[in-house]
């Protein structure tokens, strides 16, 4: 089955601490996006990559850093210099920046406390 | 500081109706436009999109109507179901620009369908 994983689906982390979201795909595809999605709000976009080795700040990358060594993974690590990072995480990829249908991962909820 | 308490519109229907969902979009330069579905706890799913030299495009039980005069856009789904409750959200971007596949996500609409 082609697809986007997200591990895990539920994630709780102490106040402080850093925490990487794993994102893999096996789709082949050259963009992966990473959005946080907070109750009643729609996407907002943290970090994309169009190729690998290459990624670009979103809208609300501070905080946050990503790595983008191989085509199929593209984790997120939330810092502990991310104020609320209490959030549905939701990874994404497309064909290309140029082809606009992304398709989601199931998210991870993170909870920090 | 964080919105909090923010209220996304909902639209309730009963099975077999039809449900109109809107979404208005602010940037005058977005010419192509995605609607996406989410169930509870889950990843968005693609419904439909429509690119802005058309004004209407149909999928399976769903339409999709852009008009770009009054920057509005929305989704009619047909004989809905239970299955189709959700939260329903638009997404736009400048397929022609050098936003390299950003797109913008509307706030949402939740759908309920009563049996």
């Amino acid at each position: 089955d082609g697809g986007i994983t997200q591990s895990p689906k539920y994630l709780f982390r102490k106040e402080g601490q850093n925490v990487t979201l794993s994102c893999e795909q096996n789709l082949n595809h050259d963009a992966m996006y990473w959005y946080r999605q907070d109750p009643g709000q729609g996407l907002r976009l943290i970090y994309y990559s169009q190729i690998v080795n290459d990624f670009q700040k979103g809208d609300i990358a501070e905080g946050y850093s990503v790595s983008r060594e191989k085509k199929e993974s593209f984790p997120l690590t939330v810092t502990s210099a991310q104020k609320n990072p209490t959030a549905f995480y939701l990874c994404a990829s497309s064909i290309s920046t140029g082809n606009y249908e992304q398709y989601f991962g199931p998210g991870t909820r993170l909870t920090v406390t | 500081g964080e919105n909090v308490g923010l209220h996304l519109p909902t639209l309730s229907v009963q099975e077999g109706d039809n449900s109109i969902i809107n979404c208005a979009y602010s940037n005058s330069a977005s010419d192509y436009f995605i609607w996406y579905k989410q169930e509870s706890g889950k990843g968005p799913q693609f419904i439909i999109d429509i690119r802005s030299n058309m004004d209407k495009r149909q999928g399976q039980r769903v339409t999709v109507l852009l008009n770009k005069t009054v920057k509005h856009l929305s989704l009619q789904i047909a004989a809905t179901q239970p299955g189709d409750s959700a939260v329903y959200f638009c997404a736009e971007t400048n397929a022609g620009g050098t936003s390299y596949g950003k797109l913008t996500f509307g706030q949402g609409t939740i759908l309920t369908v009563h049996p």
